[in-house]
């Protein structure tokens, strides 16, 4: 079974740029989150779907990110425009539908502002 | 929220060393995962464990959940143990349903020498 892919999986940008990551979670798996990574610390939940609905973005700066998931299956987040701040990983992962599922993760992406 | 504190935050082994690593948290759960972040970043699944004990090789795990602790065992350890130890944990949030994103702790950081 194939895992959660993401790409890219290095980027590096000048502040106020734009940026845009692509994630396709596990076949099947109803529920995708994406958590940001700062070096040092541990995942933090930026937002989480439920098919192509938005479970929980409380989290998530709306006034720079966005994310979608178009037909429930992959899922884009963007940052526009991109803060120094904003250098971290991307971390996508997917899960099944049901409380407290495993959630497995893809390879992240490791994005560079300049 | 609920708080994820880990210990210790580095531990330094000599290759064979056995090892310990705690996760408290501050609420109930009905979601606990144990990771294995590797030196390219990739976050491996170990445990999902959110009561009980559970076993796998060198691994092994117990969370006492009415205590609001688990515990990770390394036995026997090897250089290729040594990366980023994360404890994640979730319960439904106040919404109900599938609101159930992971909290992560800041990760205890192993290093095994050969």
């Amino acid at each position: 079974e194939a895992g959660v892919a993401q790409s890219p999986r290095y980027k590096i940008i000048e502040k106020r740029q734009s940026v845009a990551f692509w994630c396709n979670p596990i076949s099947g798996h109803a529920t995708l989150y994406w958590y940001q990574q700062i070096l040092g610390q541990g995942p933090k939940l930026l937002i989480q779907f439920q098919n192509n609905g938005v479970v929980d973005d409380s989290q998530l700066p709306k006034d720079r990110f966005s994310a979608e998931r178009l037909k429930g299956v992959d899922s884009t987040l963007k940052i526009q425009p991109a803060k120094l701040e904003d250098s971290a990983v991307y971390l996508c992962a997917s899960s099944s539908l049901g409380p407290g599922d495993t959630q497995y993760f893809g390879p992240g992406t490791r994005l560079t502002v300049l | 929220g609920i708080q994820v504190e880990q210990s210790p935050p580095d531990l330094i082994l000599q290759e064979g060393a056995n090892s310990t690593l705690r996760c408290n948290f501050s609420d109930s759960v009905n979601n606990l995962q144990w990771f294995h972040q590797n030196p390219w970043g990739q976050l491996i699944n170990l445990f999902y464990i959110p009561s009980g004990t559970k076993q796998n090789g060198r691994l092994s795990a117990t969370t006492v959940a009415t205590e609001r602790y688990s515990l990770l065992y390394i036995s026997s350890s090897q250089t290729t143990d040594s990366g980023v130890y994360f404890c994640a944990v979730g319960n439904i949030g106040s919404s109900g349903g599938s609101n159930y994103k992971l909290t992560f702790g800041k990760g205890t950081l192993l290093t095994v020498n050969p």
